[in-house]
């Protein structure tokens, strides 16, 4: 029962250029969605999120963009540094009716950016 | 910056043994949280814990696991008879509401 899909198990961009990620969700539930980034035996580390009444949010070289009637998320890196060599994770979550926050992941994307 | 602290950051058992994993989530946060990952498989969520209650679990948090938010800061997840295929990253996270959730730096179980 893959939720969330991210199709793209990795992608290589030069240094300087821009990464994008995307991700793809089946549950019409889910109201907020976030990307995480995780580096080799280390916890995930929670980048940028975007609620579901918003199709855009920013945060320095971080760009999310939701388009809610195709179910598709996208993360933009701009400009890629090789610091951001990473598995890059989508999730989501909705409302389940109750005090829950629940995270359902993606399979992750694993960004390798060339000096 | 506040950060998830577990301890310990690797624990080896043998099958059969009890393990607790231990979390000292960020201080003000209200929602207590378990995941895990199997090496090269996604991230999976276990529990959810608000005002001192599991408020969802998975299929995989049978019962042989259990939650404790024992002195108000620390959140432990217990696994009373460890399996082979509990072999494992285990993450604690914890969120102020419903908004990002912030994880440890996980504890990596192994069972032999």
């Amino acid at each position: 029962d893959q939720q969330v899909k991210q199709n793209s198990p990795s992608l290589s961009v030069q240094e300087g250029r821009i990464s994008i990620l995307n991700c793809d969700y089946t549950n019409s539930m889910f109201d907020y969605f976030l990307w995480y980034k995780k580096y080799p035996a280390e916890g995930p580390t929670f980048l940028i999120s975007i609620s579901s009444i918003k199709d855009k949010n920013e945060d320095g070289r971080f760009t999310v963009f939701l388009n809610k009637s195709a179910k598709h998320l996208s993360l933009h890196i701009v400009p890629s540094q090789p610091g951001d060599s990473a598995v890059y994770f989508c999730a989501a979550s909705g409302v389940d009716g109750g005090a829950t926050n629940k995270l359902i992941f993606g399979t992750g994307t694993l960004l390798a950016v060339q000096p | 910056e506040p950060e998830v602290t577990q301890t310990p950051s690797h624990q080896v058992t043998q099958m059969g043994q009890e393990v607790i994993l231990r979390c000292v989530p960020i201080s003000n946060h209200l929602y207590f949280y378990w995941y895990r990952q199997i090496l090269g498989q996604k991230v999976e969520f276990l529990v959810s814990f608000y005002n001192n209650e599991i408020s969802e679990k998975s299929e995989i948090f049978d019962d042989q696991f259990s939650v404790e938010r024992p002195d108000g800061s620390n959140f432990t997840l217990k696994i009373r008879s460890t399996k082979l295929e509990d072999s494992a990253m285990y993450f604690c996270a914890s969120s102020l509401q419903r908004t990002e959730a912030f994880f440890g730096q996980g504890t990596r179980l192994t069972v032999v």
